[in-house]
């Protein structure tokens, strides 16, 4: 168990809808990453929040939107949904802001299927 | 930017024989590199890291990975495989805060590797 919860584990909807995705970071960490694992683009780095700020973004389509709470929980907000949105949707945490060496925790991740 | 290959898509090893998975990198700038394990229906789990201290890496799990610079390599090794080692395993690499990168991961596409009795 590494620390990090991701709810819901599960997500079954439909194109054109939006939905929600939370990730709680391990106690004490400040940074949390977002990725999208799918067969055709296997894992890619979407965005990047540090202590309520983003810090960098990546692949991460208009569409999509992210945001890190004061108690540092974050959620990701996936709109006009896609039948190509469908992927397991990681969350990982850090401690420190970025400085590329530190270990990034992984949560169990969310499945997300679009019909 | 930086990017990584692995070579092999899918590995099949008896139990008991040596692993090695192949990881190669790209990076304009002094990387660091991780080899992250997936079980199924798991999220990603830490083997290693090379942050530039020593080049040989000892991880979790009997695993270890040497960084060679002049074949920017990565390889990961270990020496007698266990029916447990079945998994999906991904090399990434991070750029030092001297990059715009910062934290961001990139991985490589994975290999599975598969342990025969």
């Amino acid at each position: 168990d590494s620390g990090v919860t991701q709810t819901p584990k599960h997500l079954i909807t439909a194109t054109g809808q939006r939905v929600t995705l939370r990730c709680s970071p391990r106690s004490g960490d400040l940074s949390v990453y977002w990725y999208q694992q799918s067969l055709d683009q296997g894992l890619q780095f979407l965005i990047q929040y540090y202590n309520g700020e983003e810090r960098a973004k990546g692949n991460i389509l208009e569409r999509f939107s992210a945001q890190q709470f004061p108690d540092l929980h974050s959620e990701l907000n996936l709109s006009s949904l896609e039948l190509g949105d469908s992927a397991l949707y990681f969350c990982a945490s850090s401690a420190s802001p970025g400085l590329g060496l530190e270990t990034q925790y992984f949560g169990p991740g969310t499945r997300l299927l679009v019909l | 930017a930086q990017s990584v290959t692995q070579l092999g898509s899918h590995v099949s090893v008896s139990e008991g024989a040596l692993v090695l998975l192949r990881c190669n990198y790209s990076s304009s700038v002094p990387p660091y590199l991780f080899w992250y394990v997936q079980y199924p229906n798991q999220g990603l789990q830490l083997l290693l890291k090379y942050t530039s201290a020593a080049t040989l890496v000892k991880g979790i799990n009997g695993f270890e990975a040497e960084f060679k610079k002049s074949e920017t390599s990565f390889h990961l090794t270990k020496p007698s495989a266990h029916m447990s080692d079945a998994a999906e395993y991904f090399c990434a690499v991070s750029l030092n805060a001297g990059g715009t990168s910062y934290g961001k991961l990139t991985f490589g596409q994975g290999t599975i590797l598969t342990v025969h009795p």
